[in-house]
């Protein structure tokens, strides 16, 4: 069973970079027929899709966000990072990583609360 | 921007049956998978299905899904309703360039 563990600040400054790392534990990185995602939860609010990517290297990112988005994977570690650059109030939320296999279940992380505020 | 809408809110009496749209803004949601997420207060989201209507292990086979093309919608379907199936559904699928896209989720309400 895949878990997943995101890590990074919970306070950001506004304008600022937010970087996230999600480590797999449980299996590889490497898996084919996977993508691992980014989710994000504003407070109260819906699931906002934020990117994937897949071992190889290819992204796929959320067209409102691409120009701030960063995926990138780490497969010596079993890791795959987020990078949203220019944040602001407006990106406060809870972010998810998961993983999306093909023909297979999601496995999500906990969670992690990052708040933007001077 | 292809969207997946649902309704805000639901909800049914225990031992009911519920059903939540999922409704494709335009192309074809059959032409991608959907997966249907069950998000309680203060938790995870966890699977309660994936690939239209496939159950991860765990999750009862009180929870189904179905397509329907004719009026491009998923649909996410719980028998037997118990009180611990009271949580927030969201479903999702890709558009035609792979983007993700979330539903706008809906409360479930067993009362």
């Amino acid at each position: 069973q895949l878990q997943l563990q995101e890590s990074g600040p919970g306070l950001v400054k506004p304008s600022e970079t937010l970087s996230l790392t999600c480590t797999v534990s449980g299996g590889s990185i490497s898996s084919s027929n996977y993508y691992w995602g980014w989710i994000r939860q504003p407070p109260g609010k819906g699931l906002e899709w934020i990117g994937s990517i897949y071992y190889t290297g290819s992204t796929y990112y959320n067209p409102s966000l691409k120009s701030r988005v960063t995926i990138s994977i780490d497969t010596s570690k079993n890791q795959f990072s987020l990078n949203l650059s220019a944040m602001t109030a407006a990106d406060t939320a809870v972010f998810y990583c998961a993983s999306q296999p093909g023909g297979n279940s999601w496995s999500w992380g906990q969670g992690t609360l990052v708040t933007v505020s001077s | 921007n292809f969207m997946l809408t649902q309704p805000h809110s639901v909800s049914e009496s225990p031992g009911k049956t519920v059903t939540i749209s999922c409704t494709g803004s335009s192309g074809s949601i059959a032409s991608n998978y959907v997966q249907w997420f069950q998000q309680r207060p203060g938790s995870a989201p966890t699977t309660v299905l994936y690939d239209n209507n496939e159950r991860p292990s765990g999750v009862p086979d009180r929870f189904s899904g179905s397509i329907d093309s004719s009026s491009n919608s998923a649909s996410l379907t719980i028998s037997g309703l118990k009180t611990e199936d009271e949580a927030d559904y969201y479903c999702h699928s890709y558009d035609s360039n792979y983007h993700g896209v979330f539903g706008g989720g809906t409360k479930l309400t067993v009362l």
